[in-house]
């Protein structure tokens, strides 16, 4: 079996500040992660993915994430959070058939 | 290039009948899957088809079907509606069936059950 947690509903930055959004993951297996965005009344966008090699992953939009084994997780960061960055962002794992996708974190920049 | 496409957007049907959604997915890929996002429930996912042939589904009921066309567009039938399926159904499509894929989301039906 396989799934995600993303242990935050919300999180709140100001803009310009620097933005985490986390993820922990359960797998047998190796994970293939993935991080998704989601603007109101619209379908996913992709963000970035890791499959394999460097633990930093740079994405769209200015994102990274990075992969830790030991700890289960792959947070999403960015460095310096736009207000157009608000969002729903979602955080999946695949390492079967299916891909397990988390409840999603809502992100809030303010001005 | 074109993404993902969905038909319709929005669908308002009352208890008891049939919804079918449409998606068209991105030119060259094979997988098509299925998502239902309901409020406050994240992306549940339904079925996963490619080639053709159902591949996995969901933890949903048997009233909630589909199939897979031969030039990979695909379709979600929901028979006997409850109200609970009220949520955004969101279709995606890999280039293949392989776990490092990506999958790209289309815009998504509202369906709401009244």
């Amino acid at each position: 079996a396989q799934s995600v947690a993303q242990p935050e509903d919300q999180v709140n930055v100001a803009e310009g500040n620097p933005l985490t959004v986390k993820c922990t993951y359960s797998v047998s297996g190796n994970p293939y992660l993935f991080w998704y965005v989601q603007y109101p009344n619209r379908g996913l966008q992709f963000l970035l993915k890791y499959i394999t090699g460097d633990n930093l992953v740079k994405g769209s939009y200015g994102f990274e994430a990075e992969f830790n084994k030991s700890q289960t997780s792959f947070h999403l960061k960015k460095p310096s959070a736009l207000v157009s960055d608000s969002a729903l962002y979602f955080c999946a794992v695949r390492a079967a058939d299916v891909a397990s996708f988390g409840a999603g974190t809502t992100v809030t920049v303010r001005a | 290039e074109a993404g993902v496409t969905q038909s319709p957007t929005h669908l308002i049907k009352t208890r008891g009948q049939q919804a079918t959604l449409r998606c068209s997915p991105i030119s060259g890929h094979t997988s098509v899957y299925w998502y239902q996002q309901a409020l406050g429930l994240g992306l549940q996912f339904l079925l996963w088809y490619d080639e053709g042939e159902e591949r996995n589904r969901g933890n949903f009921p048997p009233r909630f079907s589909g199939r897979q066309f031969p030039n990979y567009s695909s379709e979600l039938n929901v028979n006997a509606l409850e109200l609970e399926d009220s949520a955004l159904y969101l279709c995606a499509s890999s280039l293949a069936q392989g776990h490092t894929d990506t999958q790209y989301f289309g815009p998504g039906t509202r369906l709401t059950v009244l």
